[in-house]
């Protein structure tokens, strides 16, 4: 069975702050897929990244950053600098291979509060 | 704009009654995903449509069934409401290739659900 776990219920910084945001996955698959996903309190789901099983170099993006260990079982998100505007709940996903177990398992979500 | 479009954008309907939320997905995409999103349960996957066949299928319940259209539209029906069926309803869709690969999905605005 697949099984998102994101351990931080809520975060609390101050502005310009750096955040990481945790995510522990499970799966049986070889292949799989990560996602974050932000959710602005307007309520839509933003797509931020995915990431591969296959391809373990972290990403940056802005003031965004992803680290995923596979011998961890992690993939955790950065913050740098935070911004009001990053406040929003934000979601770590899991899903498998299209041909095996598609659909995409959500974590409980984070929720981020910056305070100015 | 994610390209993904939901309709209605609010309902409020009695207990007992019966609904049909529609989703458009974004042009090309042949997946098409449902999330309940409730406070105490987080994104709920529901069921998941591929070119038209059902691919996978989460914490649906009996009362509520979904389907895909020649055209990929989908639609979700729930039935003999209960006031625990008030949530957010998202509709997400990816390309999901049947090569393997496991695209991100790009979600609706949602459907709030009242039952009163």
């Amino acid at each position: 069975a697949q099984k998102v776990t994101q351990a931080q219920t809520e975060i609390s910084v101050v502005e310009k702050e750096d955040v990481t945001l945790d995510c522990v996955y499970e799966t049986r698959d070889t292949t799989y897929y990560l996602f974050w996903y932000k959710q602005p309190p307007s309520g839509e789901l933003v797509f931020l990244i995915r990431r591969n099983s296959f391809d373990e170099q972290n990403e940056i993006s802005g003031r965004y950053s992803w680290n995923f260990q596979k011998s961890t079982s992690s993939f955790n998100f950065t913050i740098t600098a935070s911004q009001v505007v990053d406040s929003a709940v934000y979601f770590c996903a899991l899903s498998g291979a299209f041909y095996n177990n598609n659909d995409m398992r959500f974590g409980a979500g984070t929720r981020l509060t910056v305070k100015p | 704009d994610s390209g993904v479009t939901q309709t209605p954008k609010h309902l409020i309907t009695a207990t007992g009654q019966r609904v049909t939320l529609r989703c458009s997905p974004r042009s090309g995409d042949l997946s098409v995903y449902w999330y309940q999103q409730s406070l105490d349960q987080g994104l709920q996957f529901l069921i998941q449509y591929y070119n038209g066949e059902e691919r996978a299928k989460g914490n649906i319940l009996e009362r509520f069934s979904a389907q895909q259209f020649p055209d990929l539209h989908s639609e979700l029906n729930l039935s003999s409401l209960e006031l625990g069926d008030s949530a957010l309803y998202f509709c997400a869709s990816s390309v999901a290739s049947g090569q393997g690969r496991n695209t991100e999905a790009f979600f609706g605005q949602g459907t709030r659900l009242t039952v009163v």
